[in-house]
């Protein structure tokens, strides 16, 4: 139940074209669901998050659409970017956990020039 | 200034050794984190510690001992560690420790032990 499960674990995307990545989710109590992106020897940065009150939340090229009756969320990146290659994270918390990010098992994008 | 500043960016320890992980913030969040990474996994969370107090601690072996000295200092002191701990350590820190708030991480500490 505290599980997020992400998918595909690796994906390959031409320059320009969209790269999309998909979490899927049990836990009805989680009410927060930020997307990390993580460069090779960096710590993870937010990039975006979505609360279960919106079903979709756009900043700049990236885009998260949220499904609360499926309990699944996505990230759309627009217009992908060779520095756009990173491994991405979604994860998820509730209110009452303290901050406790649940992460799903990542997606290492390759962003082909 | 939005910075999580770890120390050391590396270490190397032998199984006997006594080290310490050092983290900083300067943003006045009350809230502060260690997570565990090993390659090509997500990061694991190890303790949350809110307004000074430990919070969570998520089954981590006595060998990972956390502190928090105040407000803007978070430190991991590590003995007698195993092979298998070697790993990314980080630190975040969020406003307040609820869900919603940001997490600031750090660049991390690349642990080795041998």
């Amino acid at each position: 139940q505290q599980q997020v499960k992400q998918s595909p674990q690796s994906l390959i995307v031409q320059k320009g074209g969209i790269s999309i990545i998909n979490c899927a989710y049990e836990n009805t109590a989680f009410d927060y669901f930020p997307w990390y992106q993580q460069f090779p020897g960096k710590g993870p940065a937010l990039l975006i998050a979505i609360r279960p009150d919106v079903s979709e939340k756009k900043e700049g090229r990236f885009t998260i659409s949220f499904n609360k009756s499926a309990k699944q969320f996505s990230l759309h990146i627009m217009d992908s970017q060779p520095g756009d290659s990173a491994t991405y994270f979604c994860a998820a918390s509730r209110t009452s956990n303290t901050g406790k990010l649940i992460f799903g098992q990542g997606t290492t994008l390759q962003v082909k020039p | 200034d939005t910075e999580v500043t770890q120390t050391p960016k590396h270490l190397v320890m032998g199984m006997t050794n006594k080290k310490s992980l050092k983290c900083e913030q300067h943003m006045g969040h009350r809230a502060m984190y260690w997570y565990k990474q090993k390659a090509k996994k997500p990061p694991e969370l190890m303790f949350v510690y809110s307004y000074e107090k430990l919070s969570i601690n998520e089954s981590v072996p006595s060998r990972f001992s956390p502190e928090c000295p105040n407000s803007s200092l978070l430190n991991l002191h590590l003995h007698a560690l195993q092979p298998e701990d070697s790993a990314l350590y980080l630190c975040a820190s969020s406003q307040e420790g609820g869900a919603g708030d940001e997490a600031f991480f750090g660049q991390g500490t690349r642990l080795t032990v041998v």
